[in-house]
């Protein structure tokens, strides 16, 4: 079966730039999540939607990154403008329904940016 | 949350068992542990999980301690390939953030020949 799919694999950008990153969940996953990782740390969850709605979007900086999963399937993450302190890997995931506790996360490769 | 700790690092030789230890000494009656691992430039892939009872699959065994305040991820016969940072991580309850995956620093295993 097809994993989780994201673009770009890299990203350099320079401070103040917008960016966007998209990611195609593993068909029929109603769950998907977008983490941040920042160099040496575990994945940090920023949002995570049940088909089209948002769960949870605590760990969000909703001033400047928004995602949006329209039509419950694909999903794009956007950060505008973006600060150095955002170059990380931004990782997609998804499950088949976050209601079952022992859900499995199967992870996209991630996309590296890079803000100069 | 309760939270797991874990060695920083470990070194295991080729073909040998590798025994990656995890504390979770505030663990509740009904969290699971899940493992999970991450190899350089991949995103983390789900190892396996339990709850009370000791569960073995096709890339590992996990042996939780019966009072569940630590547990053990065995790989029997590690490989240059499970070179990876490998992550200990006790699930919430379900309720709002609560059931989500929280990561820590994990334990880097480098598997050597």
């Amino acid at each position: 079966e097809a994993g989780v799919a994201q673009s770009p694999r890299y990203k350099i950008i320079e401070k103040r730039q917008s960016v966007a990153f998209w990611c195609n969940p593993i068909s029929g996953h109603a769950t998907l999540y977008w983490y941040q990782q920042i160099l040496g740390q575990g994945p940090k969850l920023l949002i995570q939607f049940q088909n089209n709605g948002v769960v949870d979007d605590s760990q969000l900086p909703k001033d400047r990154f928004s995602a949006e999963r329209l039509k419950g399937v694909d999903s794009t993450l956007k950060i505008q403008p973006a600060k150095l302190e955002d170059s990380a890997v931004y990782l997609c995931a998804s499950s088949l329904d976050r209601r079952e506790r022992r859900e499995k996360l199967f992870f996209g490769s991630g996309t590296q940016l890079s803000v100069l | 949350d309760a939270k797991t700790t874990q060695p920083t690092s470990m070194d295991c030789a080729e073909g040998r068992a590798a025994n990656l230890p995890c504390n979770h000494s505030t663990i509740s009656g009904n969290e699971y542990v899940y493992w999970y691992r991450q190899i350089h430039s991949q995103g983390p892939q789900y190892i396996i999980h339990g709850l009370k009872n000791n569960e073995t699959n096709e890339m590992a065994s996990l042996i939780i301690t019966e009072d569940r305040k630590s547990s053990t991820l065995i790989l029997p016969h590690a490989t240059l390939r499970d070179t990876a940072v490998y992550y200990c991580i006790v699930r919430a309850n379900y309720g709002g953030s609560q059931g989500n995956l929280i990561f820590g620093k994990g334990t880097k295993l480098s598997v050597k020949p």
